[in-house]
């Protein structure tokens, strides 16, 4: 299997444009997560999707943010419209039940 | 609600020393798992170890062991003998496992391991 796989490895945009992270987990996991990571936060779970389907959403910071799920092997993070302290690396992680999560490489993400 | 506290934010030690990072954790449920991560410098997240609440046995995997102790809620990593190598940034995390429930993992902040030359 190739792991966790996003896309893209870097993204350097502008402020105000719309952003989509995107993340391919690892086939037969059911559960998938959206982290961030920042220096001064640390490793942050944004949100979390069991069989696609949402459970928590709590982390996710403002409505700038939104994740989609359409199917099991495909997910989303859009930050629209993206602000220079969404600058931050998004990891997406998936797992099966009682096991361990596995990262993709991760996404950096620079809004100038 | 899950926790985890790993109160030592940053770690400097010399080649060949020994080192443990401090992991404690909080929840309310009897069964769930404990897992150790390793970030090097390039940045991935490597899995280094699942533990369950149910297996309190110390388990060693050759430079690396870890001490699980329920009684406490801590769940720690040491390195033997360091190398540069192990240079990196460990976190540690809990999922609950609620029956039938739904199991987010929630990760420390993490410690910043430098081993110096």
């Amino acid at each position: 299997d190739a792991g966790v796989i996003q896309s893209p490895r870097h993204e350097v945009t502008e402020m105000g444009q719309e952003v989509t992270l995107r993340c391919k987990p690892i086939s037969g996991h059911n559960s998938l997560f959206w982290y961030r990571q920042t220096m001064m936060r640390g490793l942050e779970l944004l949100i979390y999707f069991n069989n696609n389907v949402p459970i928590d959403d709590s982390g996710m910071p403002e409505d700038r943010f939104s994740a989609k799920m359409p199917n099991a092997s495909f997910s989303t993070l859009k930050i629209q419209p993206s602000e220079p302290r969404d600058s931050a690396v998004y990891f997406c992680a998936s797992r099966l039940r009682d096991t361990e999560a596995f990262f993709g490489q991760g996404t950096r993400l620079t809004v100038v | 609600a899950q926790k985890v506290t790993q109160a030592q934010t940053e770690i400097s030690v010399v080649e060949k020393e020994d080192v443990t990072l401090d992991c404690v954790y909080e929840t309310r449920d009897t069964t769930y798992y404990l897992f150790w991560y390793k970030q090097p410098p390039s940045g991935e997240l490597v899995f280094l170890i699942r533990r369950n609440s149910f297996d309190e046995q110390n388990e060693i995997s050759g430079r690396y062991s870890w001490n699980f102790q329920k009684s406490t809620s801590s769940f720690n990593f040491t390195i033997t003998a360091s190398q540069v190598v192990d240079s990196a940034v460990y976190f540690c995390a809990l999922s609950e496992s609620p029956s039938g429930g739904y199991q987010k993992v929630t990760f420390g902040t993490g410690t910043k391991l430098q081993v110096i030359p």
